[in-house]
């Protein structure tokens, strides 16, 4: 396990389409967060699982957005119903949880959706 | 909610010479600010951060201020290379409680050779 891996690396859909993305966090990271970065811009928060339990969810995640983390392992989102505006970067990042020392996120690559 | 601001958007410097990217955020109670390196295509990596209650961490080139009076953080590189040629950005987050990071909107550092 070497880091945070993310599938698709790319997604091209046509709009009205449903799209699943998948996330592989570190396995001893508690944490799990999913941003959203457009072109020239940086990433935004958009949700956030503490083992299972998903604790905060952004303005910006829509009904059309959800996102699950079932064994409070890997993570999935998913958007329904694309349009032309969720074409994105959608990070996956994880952290340990607790005091130590080291509290930098890892970041996933990326999956870049592309909506048509 | 936190907000972070990010100057400049851009920045051209000729190698060998420092750069300093300077942020500035809203809410009082952020206690730690990261700094990410984003190569073209590839993910943020962290490359320094800090914590509310230091005021000053270096680390070899790189150094990052912290200012909680006036609420605003600095990155400063020195003796920069062509490789530190990257989209950089700042963040604010709350230790402690969800740890989500708001980002600024990140400068492009160009280092001529």
């Amino acid at each position: 396990d070497t880091g945070v891996s993310q599938d698709p690396r790319h997604k091209i859909t046509k709009r009205g389409q449903n799209v699943t993305f998948r996330c592989d966090p570190i396995s001893e990271h508690n944490r799990l967060y999913w941003y959203r970065q457009t072109l020239g811009q940086g990433p935004e928060f958009l949700t956030y699982f503490q083992n299972e339990a998903q604790l905060e969810k952004s303005r910006l995640l829509s009904d059309r957005f959800s996102a699950e983390r079932p064994k409070g392992s890997f993570s999935t989102l998913e958007i329904q119903r694309t349009e032309q505006g969720d074409s994105a970067m959608y990070l996956c990042a994880s952290s340990p949880l607790g005091t130590g020392v080291d509290y930098g996120y890892t970041f996933g690559s990326g999956t870049r959706l592309t909506v048509v | 909610g936190e907000n972070v601001e990010q100057h400049p958007s851009t920045l051209s410097v000729q190698e060998g010479d420092s750069a300093v990217i300077k942020c500035t955020y809203s809410d009082s109670a952020s206690n730690y600010f990261p700094w990410y390196k984003q190569e073209l295509g590839k993910r943020p990596q962290l490359i320094i951060d800090i914590r509310s209650n230091v005021g000053e961490k270096k680390d070899q080139r790189i150094a990052v201020t912290l200012n909680k009076t006036a609420k605003h953080f600095s990155l400063h590189i020195t003796e920069t290379q062509p490789e530190d040629s990257a989209v950089y950005f700042c963040a604010a987050s709350i230790m402690d409680s969800s740890y989500k990071l708001i980002f600024g909107s990140g400068t492009r550092l160009l280092v001529r050779p």
